[in-house]
């Protein structure tokens, strides 16, 4: 299975609004609505930001938002904040019963 | 809360088994699946596995079909914990290994643990 494809960095300033996208396929992103996204601070474990495209755990800030078209799915942050600064990881399920990792997305705020 | 923890050796040679532990506090592993997951140092998560309870104590599995002919998950119900092990070890199987939880079938994993790195080298 291939990796699901993110833009290696994204970058915006405090306050703005970023989205980084997440492009898989007919057999993974675009198959089921199980898109997760997640953050990862330097030496930490990977954190659930959204699930099931476009559903945030408890505690996880509403300024954080999912989508899905097609085989595309998508991660908005609004508002950045200079904590939001980190790496972010889709990951989609797919149709062999497998998860399928995005190759991760570098966030820096201005 | 539930709470993970990664457990096993450090270090090992090429050809080696790796062989880790995640012991499970906070909730039973006979629910929910549970997930092994890697992250070679600098780079991206790779998922390698996961396992769910079946009624059986092997256990129901997935496997990455990259890492398939090498990778066994298993479960111990009497300990709360379950298992991966990884043979024929080459240093490119050197990585964080994580261990993690994933609260409904097809869903990404909610909880994790803090990661065990594993270094293979002669």
């Amino acid at each position: 299975q291939s990796a699901l494809t993110q833009p290696a960095s994204v970058s915006g300033s405090p306050g703005q609004s970023i989205t980084i996208s997440c492009t898989g396929t007919s057999s993974d992103v675009g198959y089921y609505n199980y898109v997760s996204w997640y953050q990862q601070h330097p030496g930490k474990a990977p954190k659930l930001m959204i699930y099931d495209v476009s559903n945030r755990p408890s505690g996880v800030s509403n300024r954080f938002s999912g989508s899905k078209s097609g085989n595309t799915a998508s991660l908005t942050i609004s508002g950045l904040q200079a904590e939001d600064e980190a790496d972010y990881y889709c990951s989609s399920y797919t149709s062999s019963s497998t998860l399928v990792f995005g190759g991760g997305t570098k966030l820096t705020v201005l | 809360q539930v709470q993970l923890q990664e457990s096993g050796p450090g270090l090992l040679k090429p050809s080696e088994t790796l062989s880790l532990t995640c012991t499970v506090s906070g909730g039973s592993i006979r629910s929910y699946s549970w997930s092994w997951i890697r992250q070679p140092p600098g780079k991206g998560l790779e998922w390698i596995g996961d396992i769910y309870y079946s009624g059986s104590t092997s256990g129901s599995t997935n496997y990455n079909p990259s890492l398939k002919s090498r990778v066994t998950i298993s479960l111990d119900t009497s300990k709360n914990q379950f298992s991966l092990k990884l043979s024929s070890v080459t240093a490119a199987d050197t990585a964080v290994y994580y261990c993690a939880r994933v609260f409904r079938g097809g869903s990404g994993p909610d909880y994790w643990g803090q990661g065990a790195l594993v270094t293979v080298s002669s």
